[in-house]
Formats: C-alpha cells, sequence, structure tokens
C-alpha cells in the first residue's frame, strides 16, 4: 500500500524558534496533502488542504502567517511552525490524497509529529 | 458546519463484540470512515462505506450506515486485547476533506 513518511517523528525547540515538519509520499504522487492537528485525547483538527503548486488553503482559525505550508512537489509538503510557543505544542499530522480508482477512495496518514514547544 | 458525534470510552471483555457508534449531521457526506490510532502513531483506515451502501462486512469489522438519521456504526467481532485503540469515525464530500469525530478509546480487558 502507499506510504507516508513524516520528519521528525519528534522535535523538542525553544519558545520562538521555527520548526520545519515534512511529509513525504514514497512510492505515489499526491497532488493534495492535508496537515492535521491532534491534542492530548481530542480529535484531528484539519488545519489546511495543501495543493501541488498552489498556495495552502487554511481552515477557520488557523494563522496562515504562524503555519508556512509549501507544498513544492508531487511528494514534499512541509509545516513550518513559526516563532512557535509552548501553545503550539502538539501532535501534527500529514495525509496524502493516494491515487483513485473506480471502486475506492482512501487519504494515506503520516505516523505523525510530536512537538513540544519549552 | 459539520459536526461528527462519538462516545468517548468502551471498555469489553476479550473475545466480546465491540460497537462503537457515531453520528454525523452533515446530510451531503460521500464516505463514512473508520480509523484506528494506537497511542503515539498516526491513522490507520479500518473501512470505508459509500452513502448510498447501508452495510459492509470486512472480516470482523461489521459497519452499519443508518443514512436517514445519519448514524454509523462498526462493530468489532471476538474483539483482542490488539484492538485497543482509538477509534475515529470520518466522514467527506468530494472535496476530500475529511471531518473527524471525536474519537472512542476502546479498551479490552481479559
Amino acid at each position: 500500500g502507499a506510504v507516508v513518511s513524516q520528519h521528525p517523528s519528534w522535535v523538542i525547540c525553544k519558545s520562538g524558534t521555527s520548526v520545519k515538519i515534512e511529509c513525504r509520499s514514497l512510492d505515489f504522487q499526491a497532488t493534495t496533502m492535508f496537515w492535521y492537528r491532534q491534542f492530548p485525547k481530542q480529535s484531528l483538527m484539519l488545519m489546511a488542504t495543501s495543493n501541488e503548486g498552489s498556495k495552502a488553503t487554511y481552515e477557520q482559525g488557523v494563522e496562515k502567517d504562524k503555519f508556512l505550508i509549501n507544498h513544492a512537489s508531487l511528494t514534499l509538503s512541509t509545516l513550518t511552525v513559526t516563532s512557535a510557543h509552548p501553545e503550539d505544542s502538539s501532535f501534527y499530522i500529514c495525509s496524502a490524497v493516494g491515487p483513485r480508482d473506480s471502486s475506492s477512495y482512501e487519504q494515506y496518514f503520516g505516523p505523525g509529529t510530536r512537538l513540544t514547544v519549552t | 458546519g459539520e459536526d461528527v458525534e462519538q462516545s468517548l470510552f468502551l471498555s469489553v471483555r476479550e473475545g466480546d463484540s465491540s460497537v462503537i457508534n457515531c453520528t454525523y449531521t452533515d446530510s451531503s457526506s460521500t464516505y463514512l470512515y473508520w480509523y484506528k490510532q494506537e497511542p503515539g502513531a498516526g491513522l490507520q483506515l479500518l473501512t470505508y462505506i459509500f452513502s448510498n451502501m447501508d452495510m459492509k462486512q470486512d472480516q470482523r469489522l461489521t459497519v452499519l450506515l443508518n443514512k436517514k438519521d445519519k448514524h454509523l456504526s462498526l462493530r468489532i467481532a471476538d474483539t483482542q486485547t490488539g484492538d485497543s485503540a482509538i477509534y475515529f469515525c470520518a466522514e467527506s464530500t468530494y472535496t476530500d476533506k475529511l471531518i473527524f469525530g471525536t474519537g472512542t478509546r476502546l479498551q479490552v480487558f481479559p
């Protein structure tokens, strides 16, 4: 099956610094990738939709200047948390839209990146 | 906006059946999904159902959809300790955007 990786799997950074998280589709081309955020014991909240070669579409309430998304190729999207603060600490998960066929559809999820801001 | 609700917690004995319920509000949902998340990990798609179906069975998993009541359920037969995880239902329309439920933590005890 299709594989999506994320790097790093966990990161600790100091308040005020920026952190970049990569999401890669390893064996398929993903025209669309999604970024989600998950707080402990809570559901996944969609942050933004990332389309290759165009600007990301952000969900209501998500600061686009704080969470910079770049989808530079069909296999890579990056999320940069700028000037991170402790309240940005969370589990960030990406997904990529895989190949479609007539009978099924699936988003493939990465393993997640745990960000801790101290 | 769209809203997807689940009960927070379910505890079952090993070997029994588990039934996890989900309600949603978006009548234009096209696909409905069940995902499994183990601690500290990403999401694994378990199964999905198209909105014009009312039932789908896949080995130990049975999905029931009541479109009129906007109710989705996942039944796991012969529940095992390895099934302990958080289960999310999700819905989407043709836009690919997934709206997730609040998640149900399934605990299986011997």
